[in-house]
């Protein structure tokens, strides 16, 4: 089976800008979630989709956005950017609830913000 | 609210020797408990997945226990070589019924580098 694939894979935004980023999970994976890791933060859960409804989300800004298609590929959009959300972006993929399963990662959209 | 710490933040060993890394984590009510690996700039590779229910997991010279009631799993790597030289890091999930369900709570991780 492929793994976890994201789109594309870097990316250079300026401030002010909208960026949206791709996850594609596992064939068969329903659940899709995302992380943003940084330096000085590390890991921490942006949100997560199950079935196209989003049943989890972190302590992001509502410039942080998301959604799921009925294929479980998964989108998330960073509307107007700032320098601080310069950072590896990942998406994790789970067969079912995403936490009691196994999650796989994808290799990441590294983005920076000018 | 689950914390999860890694000890130690870095750790650099001569090729061959065997090692401990440890995890701790605050609320002892998880599902599992899982170690990923991560090379610099790249995403995340799962290495174990040990459930609550078990004390142990192990994959080829790796082996993750888990102690639920104290909070802690440890990652024993054995022989180790040069190609383990990596971030290695620990997540718990939320639980069923609560709000955090679904998200991963990671540790710091701890910065592996082991030299010929």
């Amino acid at each position: 089976k492929a793994g976890v694939t994201q789109t594309p894979r870097y990316l250079i935004k300026t401030r002010g800008q909208q960026v949206t980023l791709s996850c594609s999970p596992i064939s068969g994976h329903r659940s899709v979630s995302w992380y943003q890791q940084t330096p000085g933060q590390g890991l921490q859960f942006l949100f997560e989709y199950f079935s196209e409804t989003q049943r989890n989300k972190g302590n992001f800004p509502g410039r942080f956005s998301g959604r799921q298609f009925s294929n479980s590929r998964s989108e998330m959009n960073v509307s107007t950017l700032e320098l601080g959300d310069s950072a590896l972006y990942l998406c994790a993929s789970s067969p079912l609830a995403g936490g009691v399963y196994e999650q796989y990662f994808g290799p990441g959209t590294r983005l920076t913000v000018t | 609210k689950q914390e999860v710490t890694q000890i130690p933040a870095a750790l650099s060993v001569p090729e061959g020797e065997n090692l401990v890394l440890n995890c701790s984590f605050t609320d002892s009510a998880i599902y599992n408990l899982q170690w990923f690996r991560q090379d610099p700039g790249k995403g995340l590779t799962s290495l174990l997945l040990i459930q609550s229910s078990q004390r142990e997991q192990t994959s080829g010279r790796l082996n993750a226990s888990l102690d639920k009631s104290s909070g802690r799993s440890t990652l024993y790597i054995a022989a180790s070589q040069p190609g383990d030289s990596a971030t290695y890091l620990c997540a718990v999930p939320g639980n069923a019924g609560g709000t955090s369900y679904g998200k991963l709570t990671f540790g710091q991780g701890t910065i592996l580098t082991v030299h010929p």
